[in-house]
Formats: structure tokens, sequence, C-alpha cells
């Protein structure tokens, strides 16, 4: 699974869209962008996911760049709840066997300041 | 649905004491995971099962064992507990690339 960057952590003020980016430079063609958070002691959250397409789903919305190397999770109206680490992971969206886990690496800290 | 459950949600055990963690799924997926998180770090895949009698190996299996008789569980057992095991852990089942994760046991061995 390819690697991802991300920023240690970033605010962002209750009410406005929270940006958080990634980048996944090594990505391959039939690997997709998965986020998840994880909200302090919970486990972790699916969000959202993407191949090429920009995604949206009532949570939040995916964007891809055209050469897939980097994208941005967006929260279009952040709320107290939303503060978590959020995580950029990409992977092989496969049903069959092989090695079955996600690679968490540390994420990006995203606190919502009222 | 519950979705995916875990017990006990705390555990303090002295070293070299046994324990089974319990996992159980309500949504008919074939792939579970166990994780641990150690503090401030991501989660390590432990061992994970492709179906109902079909298991195999993560990232830090030494010290666990699983078994997968049903669908639905998918008990993490402790051998001889020792310091290091000191963690959360949590379980998941997927379908698709999307995974689900219980609300975690945190254990503690003394």
């Amino acid at each position: 699974d390819a690697k991802t960057t991300q920023p240690t952590s970033m605010d962002c003020a209750e009410g406005r869209a929270a940006n958080l980016p990634c980048n996944h430079s090594t990505i391959s063609g039939n690997e997709y962008v998965y986020w998840y958070r994880q909200i302090h002691s919970q486990g972790p959250q699916y969000i959202i996911h993407g191949l090429k397409n920009n995604e949206t789903n009532e949570m939040a919305s995916l964007i891809i760049t055209e050469d897939r190397k980097s994208s941005t999770l967006i929260l279009p109206h952040a709320t107290l709840r939303d503060t978590a680490v959020y995580y950029c992971i990409v992977r092989f969206a496969r049903s069959g066997g092989g090695a079955d886990g996600l690679t968490f690496g540390k994420g990006t800290h995203l606190i919502i300041q009222p | 649905n519950a979705g995916v459950t875990q017990t006990p949600k705390f555990q303090v055990l002295k070293t070299g004491q046994s324990m089974t963690l319990q996992c159980a799924q309500d949504m008919n997926h074939e792939y579970m995971s166990w994780y641990r998180q150690d503090p401030g770090m991501g989660l390590r895949l432990i061992h994970y099962s492709v179906g109902a009698g079909i298991t195999d190996q993560g990232e830090v299996p030494n010290g666990y064992n699983v078994s997968r008789s049903t669908t639905e569980d998918f008990p993490l057992r402790l051998l001889s507990a020792a310091p290091s095991q000191t963690s959360v852990y949590f379980c998941a089942s997927r379908t698709g690339g999307k995974q689900y994760f219980g609300p975690g046991t945190r254990l503690t061995v003394t």
C-alpha cells in the first residue's frame, strides 16, 4: 500500500469548512484513498473513500487531484464534535484474501475551536 | 444492527495470566481483524480472518492466538500476559474496503 503524508495538526473555527490535505505521490492506478477518523478513546470511524472522482456523502467531501498524488478531505461545517485524529489511507479495495489490515500512520489532529 | 461489539471494555491482568477478548459482529462480514493501539501511535494489525475457519497473522502476532469458528465471532486470546501487551485493542470487520471498528478494550498488564 502507498505511503501517505499528512500534517500533524490543524485548527479550524467552528462553523467553518475544515480542509485536511493528504499527499500520496506513490499511489498506484487501482489504489483507493480512504479517510477514517478517531475521536478520543473510540474506535476509528470510516468517513469516505474514492478512486479518482470527487466524492461526497453525509459526512464529508473528498477531492482527489487529477494526477491522484494528493487529496483533500472537506468537512463543510465543522462542529466541536469533529475534533479528532483524521487518517488518510491508501489501499486496494479488494474483497479477496491477503493481508487485510489498514496501515494507520499518525494522522492529522484536527482541533475545532469554538 | 449493533455493529461490532467488544467485551470487556476494561481489564487489568497480572503478568503471566491468560484471558480472551471477545469480539462479535452482526453484519455478516467475512473479514475480521484485531488491532492494538499504543499511546500516541497508530493501529497495528495483530491477526485477521477472511472467513470462518481461516485466520492469519498480521504485523504483531506474537503472544496472541485467534480462532474463527463462526462468521460472527472472532476472539483474541492472550496466552501469558506481559506488560508490553498493555494497550487498547480494537476489533474490526470489513466489507469491500470499508472497515467497521468496535469500541475497544483497554487492557493493563501489571
